[in-house]
């Protein structure tokens, strides 16, 4: 069965401390991944994807199959960061997380 | 332009009472997708539709959930004799296309439902 796991709930950090958002998944197949994002009192949408290898608001992600993980990094975290985010796996359906609650404090 | 609307808003309904939830998805996207947003238990995948066809029904969660798509836009998810927990926020996206998953899902503001 397909499984996107986000161990922590909740992480805060300083404003300028590196961040790492944790995002493990179970594919039996070749996985496509997603990061959502959902800022306070807006909609959910999506941050980067693993096809694209970019770069979105400083974050990015590496898919690292030998560990089934793909974990959001940003080496200086803003403020404005601080949001909901949702690891999703694409297997026919898109199976997320259950999310992190970033808080990056000042 | 207009992203994906969904109405209404908000939603309280007396237990054991029928919902309709409804979606409007962005102009041009044939793909379609319903999912629930419970408190603790992240986001819920309950159907998708590829036109007005449904071909995975597989996340709705009893008999008493069902949807349907016309006109290959608007969308209307049925909640039929509502329990307490249907209470969540249920959100629709809609993406280009369905066949490669890695278009991007763009999503509504979500219909909040709370059944006392």
């Amino acid at each position: 069965a397909q499984r996107v796991t986000q161990p922590e709930k909740l992480l805060s950090v300083f404003k300028g401390a590196p961040v790492e958002l944790k995002c493990n998944y179970s594919y039996s197949g070749s996985p496509e991944l997603f990061w959502y994002v959902q800022y306070s009192r807006q909609r959910l949408q999506l941050l980067l994807r693993h096809i694209s290898r970019e770069s979105i608001k400083g974050f990015t992600a590496d898919l690292n199959k030998g560990e089934t993980s793909f974990h959001l990094k940003k080496p200086f975290a803003q403020e404005e960061d601080s949001a909901m985010y949702y690891c999703a796996l694409s297997s026919g359906k898109l199976v997320f997380g259950k999310g992190t609650k970033l808080t990056v404090n000042p | 332009g207009a992203g994906v609307s969904q109405s209404p808003s908000n939603k309280v309904t007396e237990k054991g009472k029928d919902v309709e939830l409804r979606c409007d998805p962005i102009s041009g996207h044939t793909a379609l997708y319903w999912y629930r947003q419970s408190l603790g238990q992240g986001l819920e995948f309950l159907i998708y539709f590829q036109g007005n066809s449904a071909p995975d029904k597989s996340g709705l969660p009893s008999d008493r959930f069902s949807a349907e798509r016309t006109g290959g836009s608007v969308s209307t998810l049925t909640i039929q004799r509502t329990q307490q927990e249907d209470s969540a926020v249920y959100l629709c996206a809609s993406s280009l296309d369905r066949a490669l998953f890695s278009y991007e899902q763009y999503f509504g503001p979500g219909t909040r439902l709370t059944v006392t």
